[in-house]
C-alpha cells in the first residue's frame, strides 16, 4: 500500500550544527506534507508545512524542502540546539481519504553537547 | 493558537473498568477529530475519525464497540475504552482539524497524549 518511510532511524549531531532528516513517500497523489516533532512521552508537535506546489519553506530555524520527481521530502534544521532533541515525523495528508494523516516511521535526533 | 488538549494525562485502571478520555479543541471549532495510538518506539496508527455530529468511522482491525468514539460538539471527542484489559496500555492521542478536506485547513494539531496502564 502507500507509505511514507524515514531512511535514518538515528540521527546524532553537534550542538551548532545543521541537521538533516530525510522523507521518502510513494503516493505520488499526495499534495500536502507535514513535520512534527514528538518529544519523550508528549503529543506530536507541529513544526512545518508546505504543499505540493512548492519545492521549498522556511520557519524559523527549519526548512523543509520537496522533491515531487523522486518523491522526496526532507528537514532542515538550522544551528540545532538541545532542544531539538526528540523523535522527527514526516506524515503525508491524503485529502481524498477522508484527510488522514500516515506518517513515517520517525527519526530520533540526538543532539551532543 | 490551534491548542488540542486531553484529559487526563493518565489513568490506571483496573482490567474489566472502562475508561473516557476527553480531547478539547481550546481555541478552534474542530470539523475533524483522530484518535490514534502509539506503542513504545514506533510510530502513530490511526484508530478512527471522527467528524462532529455523525458517527466515527474506525480503522480496519480497530473495535467500534471497544473503542466508543463521540464527538458532539466542535470543541471535545471522546474516547471510551470499554472494559479494558491490560493489552489496551498505550499511549492514545488525539488530533483535531478545522476543516477537513479543506485547503488550507486540514493540518491536524495534536493533544499532549493519554497514558493508558491497565493492570
Amino acid at each position: 500500500g502507500e507509505s511514507v518511510g524515514l531512511h535514518l532511524p538515528t540521527l546524532s549531531v553537534q550542538e551548532g550544527d545543521n541537521s538533516i532528516i530525510n522523507c521518502a513517500y510513494s503516493n505520488s497523489a499526495s499534495d500536502y506534507f507535514i513535520w512534527y516533532k514528538q518529544e519523550s512521552g508528549k503529543g506530536p508537535q507541529f513544526i512545518i508545512d508546505i504543499r505540493s506546489n512548492m519545492d521549498k519553506r522556511q520557519g524559523q530555524r527549519v526548512t523543509v524542502l520537496l522533491n515531487k520527481t523522486v518523491k522526496h521530502l526532507s528537514l532542515q534544521i538550522a544551528a540545532t540546539q538541545p532542544g531539538d532533541s526528540a523523535v522527527y515525523f514526516c506524515a503525508e495528508n491524503n485529502r481524498a481519504a477522508g484527510n488522514k494523516l500516515t506518517f513515517g516511521g520517525g527519526t530520533r535526533v540526538l543532539v551532543k553537547p | 493558537g490551534a491548542v488540542v488538549s486531553q484529559h487526563p494525562s493518565r489513568v490506571i485502571c483496573k482490567s474489566g473498568t472502562s475508561v473516557k478520555i476527553e480531547c478539547r479543541s481550546l481555541d478552534f471549532q474542530a470539523t475533524t477529530m483522530f484518535w490514534y495510538r502509539q506503542f513504545p518506539k514506533k510510530s502513530l496508527m490511526l484508530m478512527a475519525t471522527s467528524n462532529e455530529g455523525s458517527k466515527a468511522t474506525y480503522e480496519q482491525g480497530v473495535e467500534k464497540d471497544k473503542f466508543l468514539i463521540n464527538h458532539a460538539s466542535l470543541t471535545l471527542s471522546t474516547l471510551t475504552v470499554t472494559s479494558a484489559h491490560p493489552e489496551d496500555s498505550s499511549f492514545y492521542i488525539c488530533s483535531a482539524s478545522m476543516g477537513a478536506g479543506l485547503v488550507g485547513k486540514e493540518t491536524q494539531y495534536f493533544g499532549p497524549g493519554t497514558r493508558l496502564l491497565v493492570l
